[in-house]
């Protein structure tokens, strides 16, 4: 299986901050990865796919880059909304597998 | 306006049986690959499984922890896809959601997902 091991775990910020959250996976994945954000009590919401392509809708602030073994997501400016928990996730071979998460809180 | 509704979740003893629906609208859903992702209390999403479109005959796949306790259907006329779960342990806990397979260049993204129901499996 594909382990995809993200970091920090936890992370504290202040509106308007750069906030950028790392996935590293334990084998070459080309850019077949996904950001997804997850509010609380909420279903999670696919933010950015192929490593660096912005899901329709999604804000501009956020980007994606990296492939083989090493993505970053950056979120440029944070806002309010944007406090959530992130999780990336691999689209090479199954069992597909999610990151750890990360949770975004306010500082 | 696409939507995934989940339902069937509920308290059920070890050893016992489930079946979750998911009733989609707003798009063809035979076209569709559709997957089951679930989130045990206050931990992270794990995926389950998948049913792929008609067009590669609603073929199925598992994580190995599920393998052979689990199953998934379709009902075209339903537009709903189901997750028959059996031999439940307590570690299928979990909030299960339904999402539907976004495919560009052969890969699939969740996009969107249901807003998820609960199974609790405890005695």
């Amino acid at each position: 299986d594909i382990q995809l091991t993200q970091s920090p775990s936890f992370l504290s910020a202040s509106v308007g901050d750069r906030v950028t959250i790392t996935c590293r996976a334990s084998q070459g994945i080309n850019n077949y990865l996904a950001w997804y954000q997850q509010k609380p009590g909420r279903a999670p919401k696919l933010l950015i796919y192929s490593a660096s392509t912005l899901q329709t809708g999604v804000p501009s602030r956020f980007s994606g880059s990296g492939s083989g073994t090493d993505f970053t997501l950056t979120i440029s400016g944070l806002q309010p909304e944007d406090f959530a928990t992130y999780y990336c996730q691999q689209d090479t071979s199954f069992p597909l597998t999610f990151g750890g998460g990360t949770k975004v809180n306010i500082k | 306006e696409v939507q995934l509704v989940e339902s069937g979740g509920g308290l059920v003893e070890p050893g016992g049986s489930l079946r979750l629906s998911c009733a989609a609208s707003g798009f063809t859903f035979s076209d569709y690959y559709m997957d089951w992702v679930r989130q045990a209390p206050g931990k992270g999403l794990e995926w389950v499984g998948r049913s792929r479109s008609k067009a590669k005959r609603y073929t199925t796949e598992f994580v190995a922890s599920v393998k052979g306790r689990f199953a998934i259907s379709r009902l075209e006329s339903e537009n709903s896809v189901y997750l028959h779960m059996n031999s439940l342990k307590i570690e299928d806990t979990a909030i299960y959601y339904c999402t539907r397979g976004f495919r560009l260049n052969g890969r699939t993204w969740f996009d969107p997902w249901g807003q998820g129901t609960l199974v609790t499996v405890s005695s």
